[in-house]
């Protein structure tokens, strides 16, 4: 088992480009989500999905867009890439959701430089 | 706005010693509340986890303090070793979907 993988690891992007970020899980959890990671700001949920075909928002989802085509795979998409969106990303899954989830399996995240 | 308040920012600590980190949170909803622990270039995986039925819960050398009444929870790590060094995130959770971690604590555990 690969567990969650990430696409690619690292980035350096031009403000206004876009990109999309490849999250794939082999565990056949039903939960995913992408979250960013800045100094002194913790894990900030950007967006999740509860299964295939649904997406829903998370706490900074402005700026990104996601899809979740297939059960294995959750997609981050940056249409118009800004500096601020300078970070690294995770993304998880889970087997089910909260309250009953145990826990979150992180990928090793995708480091993006937004010049 | 910060719902999971957490501190210290940083935590240097002598090997065998005690490692305390604290988290405060103010909705009372929150029923579910793990530490997850981040070596560097890695992403975080879950340590320990706790819910609001019991005050305290222990893992080998971990441990979990929850203080419902002063809406806190604690880790403690007891006799700290070098390789427990790494960055700690509590996080909570309630009736919704969504973890909210945290900033995050970064320890180093000297020889």
């Amino acid at each position: 088992n690969a567990g969650v993988t990430q696409t690619p690891k690292f980035r350096v992007l031009k403000t206004g480009q876009s990109m999309t970020l490849l999250c794939a899980q082999d565990m056949n959890h039903e939960y995913m989500y992408w979250y960013r990671q800045d100094p002194g700001m913790g894990l900030r949920l950007i967006h999740y999905s509860v299964g295939e075909g649904t997406t829903a928002k998370g706490e900074v989802p402005d700026g990104y867009n996601v899809s979740r085509l297939k059960k294995q795979n959750f997609l981050l998409g940056l249409e118009s890439a800004a500096p601020s969106q300078t970070s690294v990303y995770f993304c998880a899954s889970s087997k089910v959701g909260l309250p009953e989830q145990e826990t979150q399996y992180f990928g090793p995240g995708t480091r993006l430089l937004v010049l | 706005q910060q719902q999971v308040k957490q501190s210290p920012q940083s935590l240097i600590v002598q090997k065998g010693g005690i490692s305390i980190i604290n988290c405060a949170y103010e909705n009372t909803a929150f029923d579910y509340f793990p530490w997850y622990q981040q070596f560097p270039g890695k992403g975080p995986a879950l340590l320990i986890a706790i819910r609001p039925d019991v005050s305290e819960k222990k893992e080998g050398r971990f441990t979990i303090s929850f203080n419902k009444s002063a809406k806190q929870f604690s880790l403690h790590i007891m006799d700290s070793q070098p390789g427990d060094s790494a960055t700690y995130f509590c996080a909570a959770s309630g009736n919704t979907d969504k973890l909210i971690f945290g900033t995050g604590t970064r320890l180093q555990v000297f020889p």
